[in-house]
């Protein structure tokens, strides 16, 4: 079973509108971490935001939020007044217990129109 | 506060050759962790290394090797490379006792085998 599920393959919002991009994970592990990574074409990944499973409070960094649903096993980034820097692919990783190697879904191109 | 580096940024390869990717830490760093990522898909993780040993591998053949030197930078390795091994590889970074485990990313090197 796939660990990290990205549905959206590719999603389209206007400048200066919000967006969520959908992640739900699968663990077994009451301990673990979620990450949420950007990746330009250029290719580097930059961090974006973190939220551990004990947190009380959704995440949030800016204009990144993370929609955090533990019973849904759902953790959706929303990223909010869009801009055209935001073009780029964006990834849900998972950290499990005390492993800390990510475990990454397959992505989600968003492209942010003028 | 030099982030992380890696080299070369591209390279290619014939099938059969070996390969050896370069990768310095974020300053303060003292982990490295190697993930694959093919075109089109989330990174997948190697290994990652920690006081100099290997501490935790991906589902990656014997032919992927590493090293990790005193002063924290790595090497990965790869020989008798197949044509499958065209990828970016990413290096992260990260701070071994870190509460949140959280990882920072190099740039990238983009391996080609022809």
């Amino acid at each position: 079973a796939q660990k990290i599920t990205q549905t959206q393959p590719g999603m389209f919002v206007q400048e200066k509108e919000a967006v969520t991009l959908d992640c739900t994970y699968d663990t077994s592990d009451p301990s673990y971490g979620l990450f949420w990574y950007k990746q330009p074409s250029s290719g580097e990944m930059i961090f974006l935001i973190y939220q551990g499973s004990y947190d009380q409070q959704n995440a949030t960094e800016g204009r990144y939020s993370l929609n955090f649903q533990k019973a849904r096993k759902s953790a959706n980034l929303v990223i909010s007044a869009s801009q055209l820097g935001d073009s780029a692919m964006y990834f849900c990783a998972m950290r499990e217990g005390s492993a800390r190697q990510l475990t990454f879904g397959s992505g989600t191109q968003l492209t942010v129109l003028p | 506060d030099a982030g992380v580096t890696q080299s070369p940024t591209h390279l290619i390869k014939t099938r059969g050759q070996q390969v050896t990717l370069r990768c310095s830490p974020k300053s303060g760093h003292d982990t490295v962790s190697w993930y694959q990522q093919a075109l089109g898909q989330g990174p997948q993780f190697i290994f990652q290394y920690y006081e100099e040993e290997e501490r935790q591998r991906g589902n990656f053949p014997d032919r992927f090797s590493g090293h990790q030197f005193p002063n924290y930078s790595s090497e990965l390795n790869v020989n008798a490379l197949l044509l499958g091994d065209s990828a970016l590889y990413l290096c992260a970074s990260s701070l071994y006792g870190a509460e949140t485990y959280e990882q920072y990313f190099g740039p990238g090197t983009r391996l080609t085998v022809t």
